[in-house]
């Protein structure tokens, strides 16, 4: 079955700092990889995607890139804010509409930026 | 504004009650998706379904059923079988053949006392 194991919280950094939070995953076929932030309370937000080996997602400072050959999906972003404080999951989704296309999610990943 | 909505966003019932979280969208997206959180916990799938009249159980579908009778519409009823209800659930759409990123609602925090 597939599988999604993230880097354990919770991480604590300082303004400024770099941020990296890894994912690796398991895959019986060739996955799309996400990145979503949950702002406390809230639903999830889609931060980036990659949907082939060595696409790199980026969206709002974060950057990711789609490591076939050691099957990572690492999320960086080179000078956080305060307001990147939130909790971070790593998904993958089978590229099949048969099996209902469902994501599997890492645990998630607290972080919290000191100013 | 296209988007998911879930109602209500806090909703406390009684041991031994069914309750039922709604979920709509008006994104025309074709599949649909119920998501449970437990703190400190990722994601698991209940139930989802990709066309009207049609839905599958996911990881831990014991104790909650669905329905998809509009497009727009996915509603989860939490039944008395449902060991342990309380939990943030999470519904989210998807645009079949567009990609396979899904995009969720706000959530329902249910809790059962």
């Amino acid at each position: 079955g597939n599988s999604v194991t993230q880097m354990e919280g919770p991480v604590t950094l300082s303004e400024e700092a770099f941020l990296t939070i890894n994912c690796t995953y398991t895959a019986t076929g060739y996955p799309s990889l996400f990145w979503y932030v949950q702002y406390p309370g809230e639903g999830l937000q889609l931060l980036l995607k990659a949907t082939k080996a060595d696409d790199k997602g980026s969206n709002k400072g974060f950057e990711a890139t789609y490591r076939k050959e050691t099957t990572s999906f690492h999320l960086e972003k080179g000078s956080v804010q305060v307001s990147d404080s939130a909790v971070y999951f790593c998904a993958l989704s089978e590229q099949q509409e048969t099996s209902g296309s469902r994501l599997t999610f890492g645990e998630g990943t607290q972080l919290t930026v000191n100013p | 504004d296209g988007g998911i909505t879930q109602s209500p966003k806090y909703l406390f019932r009684k041991e031994g009650q069914n309750v039922t979280l709604s979920c709509e969208q008006n994104l025309n997206h074709d599949a649909m998706y119920w998501y449970r959180q437990d703190p400190g916990q990722g994601l698991r799938l209940i139930y989802y379904s990709q066309i009207v009249n049609d839905f599958q159980k996911g990881d831990i579908a014991e104790g909650y059923s669905v329905s998809r009778e509009k497009k727009e519409s996915f509603p989860l009823t939490v039944t008395s079988a449902q060991k342990n209800p309380t939990a943030f659930y999470l519904c989210a759409s998807r645009l079949r053949d567009r990609g396979y990123e899904q995009y969720f609602g706000p959530g329902t925090r249910l809790t059962v006392t």
